[in-house]
């Protein structure tokens, strides 16, 4: 499969706890944008990266929120001190320049429950 | 900031065609795109609008106006598989991070 992976698909975690997500792009992919989406609603940008680079967070994500993409491939996205608020499905996404950047590749998604 | 409204519900029979329209409030506009995603999985693109005008794609096909800033996604043959929400979505900036508006769920029956 060399579509977008991210890794868990589900995770539960208590009040107060911290949880890593990972995510593969599609290889050669350079651009690689978090989204987040709860019930009933578009999925909603929290970041994106192009390589390596950090280039754009979103104005609502808390301190508590951090993501990485060290040698510009994988990603991980941390969130520390869960919130109940925090439950959602968080999606990873990446484009490439062929189409300029116009199309974005989604990944099955990791679903985050807060108890 | 950037606001989409679009219809959150729309039923149509197999066979018919359907239009979903899409307005949007933002600055930094680049394009306006098109997700379809079936429940439980994750959001694929259909379609991408950066300039005025209609873009087929098979039996889909979307549509653009910047000066209105007005959009739609039109679906021609519609087969129960259409089934799922869609989004239209607006490119904002350099970095083509995408605002969506909350969906428009398709129902096709026979």
């Amino acid at each position: 499969d060399t579509g977008v992976s991210q890794d868990p698909r589900h995770k539960i975690t208590k009040r107060g706890q911290n949880v890593t997500f990972r995510c593969d792009p599609i290889s050669e992919h350079n651009r690689l944008y978090w989204y987040r989406q709860t019930l009933g609603q578009g999925p909603e940008f929290l970041t994106y990266f192009q390589n390596e680079a950090q280039l754009e967070k979103s104005r609502l994500l808390s301190d508590r929120f951090s993501a990485e993409r060290p040698k510009g491939s994988f990603s991980t996205l941390e969130i520390q001190r869960t919130e109940q608020g925090d439950s959602a499905m968080y999606l990873c996404a990446s484009s490439h320049r062929t189409h300029s950047y116009n199309e974005q590749f989604f990944g099955p998604g990791t679903r985050l429950t807060v108890l | 900031g950037q606001s989409l409204e679009q219809p959150s519900e729309v039923t149509a029979v197999e066979g018919a065609i359907v239009q979903i329209n899409c307005t949007y409030q933002t600055s930094g506009f680049y394009g306006l795109s098109w997700y379809q995603q079936h429940d439980g999985g994750a959001p694929t693109f259909l379609s991408y609008n950066g300039l005025d005008g209609l873009e087929e794609t098979g039996r889909f096909s979307s549509f653009l106006s910047r000066s209105d800033s007005y959009g739609y996604l039109l679906l021609q043959e519609l087969q129960m598989k259409d089934s799922a929400s869609y989004f239209c979505a607006v490119s904002v900036g350099g970095g083509n991070k995408l605002t969506f508006g909350t969906g428009t769920q398709l129902k096709v029956e026979l």
